[in-house]
């Protein structure tokens, strides 16, 4: 069974750092894209950042580009986003996806990241 | 705002059909497929058509999807009260080099 599993995700003040994990299990982490997607609160789905099987190919948002640092540990079965210069228009649940068929067709279950002083 | 277009909410009745349309441009549904999510209340969205048409294993087929030129289409037939959820449509955009969503439609099963 394909599962990914967000975690990370908590308070911290404007300008500070954060790094969430996505541990997948179920697949071969190397086979695939693997992107983040964000939710603010009560609002749509807004794509982060992707990065392709091997790690050598990744792309951001306008909205992130230079904040945030998207990375994998393939033999960790990991997937990672460093996220600094923290602001509050940050706040989000951010979710792991999978890419294939294509289309996200898989997703974790969320972390939120609240950005607040 | 959204690069893709959605209605903000659409309703019909229960046993009804409903369709939720998705505009873009060019640069997105010009050159890529659409796919179609669903997002059940506090959930994470699920992926319900790929391909402009196709469904994931494990998706009835009282979901469609199409896609004629710019725009695209996800109709739903036999609504269930179960089937109440935010609809998104998305895309790759090659303009922004980005993944891109429509703002999402709420379904409302009268």
């Amino acid at each position: 069974e394909v599962q990914l599993v967000e975690s990370g995700g908590g308070i911290v003040q404007p300008g500070g750092s954060l790094r969430l994990s996505c541990a997948v299990s179920g697949f071969t982490l190397s086979s695939y894209w693997m992107h983040w997607v964000r939710q603010a609160p009560g609002k749509g789905l807004v794509w982060v950042s992707r990065m392709n099987g091997d790690g050598r190919f990744t792309t951001y948002a306008d909205s992130v580009k230079g904040r945030f640092t998207i990375s994998r540990d393939n033999a960790k079965n990991t997937l990672y986003l460093q996220m600094n210069s923290l602001r509050p228009d940050d706040t989000a649940v951010y979710y792991c996806a999978r890419d294939s068929l294509p289309g996200f067709d898989s997703w974790g279950q969320g972390t939120l990241v609240t950005v607040s002083s | 705002q959204s690069v893709l277009t959605q209605p903000p909410s659409v309703s019909a009745a229960p046993g009804q059909k409903v369709t939720i349309s998705c505009s873009g441009s060019s640069s997105n549904f010009g050159n890529y497929y659409v796919s179609w999510y669903q997002q059940l209340p506090g959930t994470a969205p699920k992926l319900l058509i790929y391909d402009n048409d196709k469904r994931p294993s494990g998706i009835p087929d009282r979901f469609s999807g199409s896609k004629s030129g710019t725009s695209a289409t996800l109709g739903i037939t036999g609504l269930q009260t179960g089937d109440e959820a935010d609809y998104y449509c998305g895309t790759w955009d090659s303009s922004l080099s980005a993944a891109v969503f429509g703002g999402g439609t709420k379904l409302t099963v009268l």
